[in-house]
């Protein structure tokens, strides 16, 4: 159980165009879902916190205008990165939890992103 | 503000050995740890967890964690090590002292490498 589906897993685009990734929980109901960032050999940078039905939550330096979160249903959410550029190539990974506070995060496969 | 630290970048054992990856964590109450392993160009798979109990977790693949609360320490233990442990390895802690959405903040990572 708790399998979230990431998807797509690679993509290129060509700057000034937009990408949309999706992020799926499978088997369990997200009513949370966070949006990271991971550059080469680095941590997780949590990018913003989406709870269904509501507006995402960004971290400080986060451009929201840039990274458009939806969590339209309790079991996806999108990111859309907006007029991508080269410095936006990344890998890009969403998590799920459970309503509950107690709950480890579920990660999706991640998403890697180069822009031309 | 929570925060985790890894003290170490890489941590390289031999096949057999015992292994252990360091973490200490901040927080203003009570932590939710976590430790995740990630394999090159995926996503993080959940390994263990410490919510209340008893301070030795055990989890996946072998891996155990002690939790040592006047340290404030979360260590990552195997008591002998498998080539195919190699990976990169998060320690990750969560403030139950926030909203139901807390966020869980992730160290910086250690890689792990096991020699034959």
């Amino acid at each position: 159980g708790a399998v979230v589906s990431q998807h797509p897993s690679r993509v290129i685009c060509k700057s000034g165009t937009s990408v949309k990734i999706e992020c799926r929980s499978l088997d369990f109901q997200a009513t949370t879902m966070f949006w990271y960032r991971q550059f080469p050999k680095q941590s997780l940078m949590l990018m913003a916190t989406s709870n269904e039905g509501s507006k995402a939550t960004y971290e400080q330096g986060v451009e929201k205008d840039k990274f458009l979160i939806n969590h339209a249903s309790l079991t996806l959410s999108t990111l859309t990165v907006t007029s991508a550029h080269p410095e936006d190539s990344s890998f890009y990974i969403c998590s799920a939890t459970t309503s509950a506070n107690t709950g480890e995060l579920f990660f999706g496969e991640g998403s890697r992103l180069t822009v031309l | 503000a929570q925060s985790v630290a890894q003290p170490e970048d890489q941590v390289n054992v031999a096949e057999g050995n015992p292994l252990t990856v360091k973490c200490t964590y901040s927080v203003s109450g009570n932590p939710y740890l976590f430790w995740y392993v990630q394999y090159p160009n995926r996503g993080l798979q959940f390994l263990l967890k410490y919510i209340t109990g008893d301070n030795l977790v055990k989890g996946s693949y072998g891996f155990e964690a002690e939790f040592n609360k006047s340290q404030t320490s979360f260590h990552l233990k195997k008591p002998s090590a498998l080539v195919s442990d190699s990976a990169l390895y998060f320690c990750a802690v969560r403030d139950i002292e926030g909203s139901s959405a807390s966020k869980i903040i992730f160290g910086s990572g250690t890689r792990l490498s096991i020699r034959p």
